[in-house]
């Protein structure tokens, strides 16, 4: 089983919609989670860290359940410019980021 | 410079040939990391440095590959006898505590 695995998508949302993903993790250790954007061709970039229940920042929020080992991001009143590939980032504790092959999101007009 | 730079951004290199790839981390940063990532997929984790000590070199795909960062800031990543599946982007990022990492642009890797 993969360290951390995400559903590939593509998620196809409407402008203005709401649209939520998951992200699991198989390392019970992980202390705070990340979820990075990537855009084509680009490096990623930090979108939200997640080191308790949840975090929200404006149109996103983050959710963490440890009980089943999963985060979510959910993005409410999408925007076009939301169209990227969404990273969950589970941070171990020896130190390691160990990347999820990503959600593509794709907002349409 | 503010931010993480990676050199060089695209490189060509013949089957056969050594590469070395540059990363200058933001100033101050500890943590050091490696990553590989073929097109439409995540980055794959190669290797991770705190300071000098190379705490974590799992994920070098082979002993081709090797990584180095001798003072604790500039790391070098070096691939030797480069092969067509070596051909990938490979990113650098820095974090200062080991939390939150920042990536540089990464450098284009093409064999031919």
């Amino acid at each position: 089983r993969k360290e951390v695995e995400q559903d590939p998508g593509p998620f196809n949302v409407p402008e203005g919609a709401t649209v939520a993903f998951n992200c699991t993790y198989s390392n019970s250790a992980s202390q705070s989670f990340f979820w990075y954007r990537q855009d084509c061709r680009k490096e990623p970039k930090l979108l939200m860290s997640v080191y308790s229940s949840g975090n929200e920042d404006g149109r996103f929020t983050a959710q963490l359940n440890r009980a089943s080992q999963y985060i979510s991001l959910l993005i409410r009143d999408s925007k076009l410019s939301d169209s990227a590939t969404y990273l969950c980032v589970p941070f171990d504790s020896w130190g390691k980021l160990q990347f999820g092959a990503g959600t593509q999101v794709v907002v349409t007009p | 410079g503010a931010g993480v730079s990676q050199s060089p951004r695209y490189k060509v290199a013949k089957r056969g040939q050594d590469v070395a790839l540059r990363c200058d981390p933001i100033s101050g940063h500890v943590s050091l990391f490696w990553y590989q990532q073929a097109l439409g997929q995540g980055p794959e984790f190669l290797t991770y440095f705190q300071n000098e000590a190379q705490l974590d070199k799992s994920g070098l795909p082979s002993d081709r590959f090797f990584a180095e960062r001798p003072e604790g800031s500039v790391s070098t990543l070096k691939i030797q006898r480069t092969q067509q599946e070596d051909s990938a982007v490979y990113l650098c990022a820095s974090s200062l505590d080991g939390d939150r990492a920042f990536f540089g642009q990464g450098t284009r890797l093409t064999v031919v």
